[in-house]
């Protein structure tokens, strides 16, 4: 299965976008690149996924470079709401289990 | 429409005491997962199931068995509660749309103590 490196902790002001970074040099060609988060205590909660294009959606944007080897989720303004830890998560093909790794702390100050 | 629903939401046991956590979903999903979380740490994976009748071991499985009896619901037994297995314990459902697209959904959490 292939193994991500994420920061471990990020700040960002309220109103600014905010840019966490993934590495998944080892993903294989039918692996999707998808993000989590987890407010505390609560549940994870899906916010995006990707093959090899850029996505959107209401809550966020995903960049997949060209070589798949590296991602960068955008929240474009970020929220106090928006403090979690977020996870950057291989999944698909032969790589059935969602398995989450250690992700970014991402704390939004006023 | 009630997605995950884990039963219960805090427990405490004594050692060597038994129990059994229990998980539904109500959204015809294939697949289902039990997480422990335990604090300051990321979730950790101790069993999956694809499909009903079917279960496999994921990060952290030891002390643990699951039973997958029908599509709705997974549950996870803890047969010999040991203090170590203090956690926030999470269960998920998932399935593949047609787009190939994978979205999990969480339940909130069972808070279990081992005195």
């Amino acid at each position: 299965d292939a193994k991500t490196t994420q920061p471990p902790s990020m700040d960002c002001a309220e109103g600014r976008a905010a840019n966490l970074p993934c590495n998944h040099s080892t993903i294989s060609g039918n692996e999707y690149v998808y993000w989590y988060r987890q407010i505390h205590s609560q549940g994870p909660q899906y916010i995006i996924h990707g093959l090899k294009n850029n996505e959107t959606n209401e809550m966020a944007s995903l960049i997949i470079t060209e070589d798949r080897k590296s991602s960068t989720l955008i929240l474009p303004h970020a929220t106090l709401r928006d403090t979690a830890v977020y996870y950057c998560i291989p999944l698909g093909g032969s790589n059935y289990k969602l398995t989450f790794g250690k992700g970014t702390l991402l704390t939004v100050n006023p | 429409n009630a997605g995950v629903t884990q039963t219960p939401k805090f427990q405490v046991l004594k050692t060597g005491q038994s129990m059994t956590l229990q998980c539904a979903q109500d959204m015809n999903h294939n697949s289902m997962y039990w997480y422990r979380q335990d604090p300051g740490m990321g979730l950790r994976l101790i069993y999956y199931s694809a499909s009903e009748g079917t279960t496999d071991k994921g990060e952290v499985p030891n002390g643990y068995n699951v039973s997958r009896l029908n599509k709705r619901e997974f549950s996870l037994r803890l047969e010999s509660a040991a203090p170590s297995q203090t956690s926030v314990y999470f269960c998920a459902s998932s399935d593949r749309d047609r787009v190939g697209r994978t979205e999990a959904f969480f339940g909130q959490g069972t808070r279990l103590t081992v005195v």
